[in-house]
């Protein structure tokens, strides 16, 4: 079974309004964490935002705030206000294990793209 | 700066001729991993080392090897590389303190 789903492969979003982007994870770890990374067209992964399965306040940098339903398994980013330079791919990724980095896995990326 | 470098950026080579991408990091982090990445899969882990000489594989080890001699280096050994390791791979290091990884640049690498 897939650890991370990212079921949007692709989505358009005109710039200044606010975007979801979709991600549900699969684990029986009580203790995980989320990420979200953006990979701009220049390749380097930018990490975005962390949300632990122990937080009770859903995560907030800036204009990212990640919507972690745990009921669910729902981890999703909103991009609030978007810009043109936010058009890249974005992964959702999880590790199981608070505080034993060990496996990590990776979403297969939406592909967003911010239109002026 | 804090960094992790990977090198080659950018690599062609032949099915069967052994290479080395080379992964260096100057924050002091104990944890080190390496992922493919291929389009519609996302990126995959090769192989990750949680210290010296500690090293596991991840959920695509087949055709890779690493090594952990040193703490600030992670190389990753394709002994006899296939066009199915074209990929795009990148190198990881996370510290103690916080929770994301820093991923390295990425090398390209081709097998023709």
């Amino acid at each position: 079974a897939q650890k991370i789903t990212q079921t949007q492969p692709g989505m358009f979003v005109q710039e200044k309004e606010a975007v979801t982007l979709d991600c549900t994870y699969d684990t029986s770890d009580q203790s995980y964490g989320l990420f979200w990374y953006k990979q701009p067209s220049s390749g380097e992964m930018i990490f975005l935002i962390y949300q632990g399965s122990y937080d009770e306040q859903n995560a907030t940098e800036g204009r990212y705030s990640l919507n972690f339903q745990k009921a669910r398994k729902s981890a999703n980013l909103v991009i609030s206000a978007s810009q043109l330079g936010d058009s890249a791919m974005y992964f959702c990724a999880m590790r199981e294990g608070i505080y034993n980095f060990n496996k990590f896995y990776f979403g297969s990326g939406t592909k967003l793209n911010v239109k002026p | 700066e804090a960094q992790v470098t990977q090198n080659p950026r950018y690599l062609i080579t032949v099915t069967g001729k052994k290479l080395t991408v080379t992964c260096s990091q100057n924050m002091n982090h104990e944890y080190m991993s390496w992922y493919r990445q291929d389009p519609g899969l996302g990126l995959r882990q090769i192989y990750y080392s949680m210290n010296v000489e500690v090293t596991d594989k991840g959920d695509v080890p087949e055709g890779y090897k690493v090594s952990r001699k040193e703490k600030r280096n992670f190389p990753l050994i394709l002994e006899s590389p296939s066009p199915n390791q074209t990929s795009l791979y990148f190198c990881a290091s996370k510290g103690p303190r916080r929770p994301e990884a820093f991923f390295g640049q990425g090398t390209r690498l081709t097998v023709v």
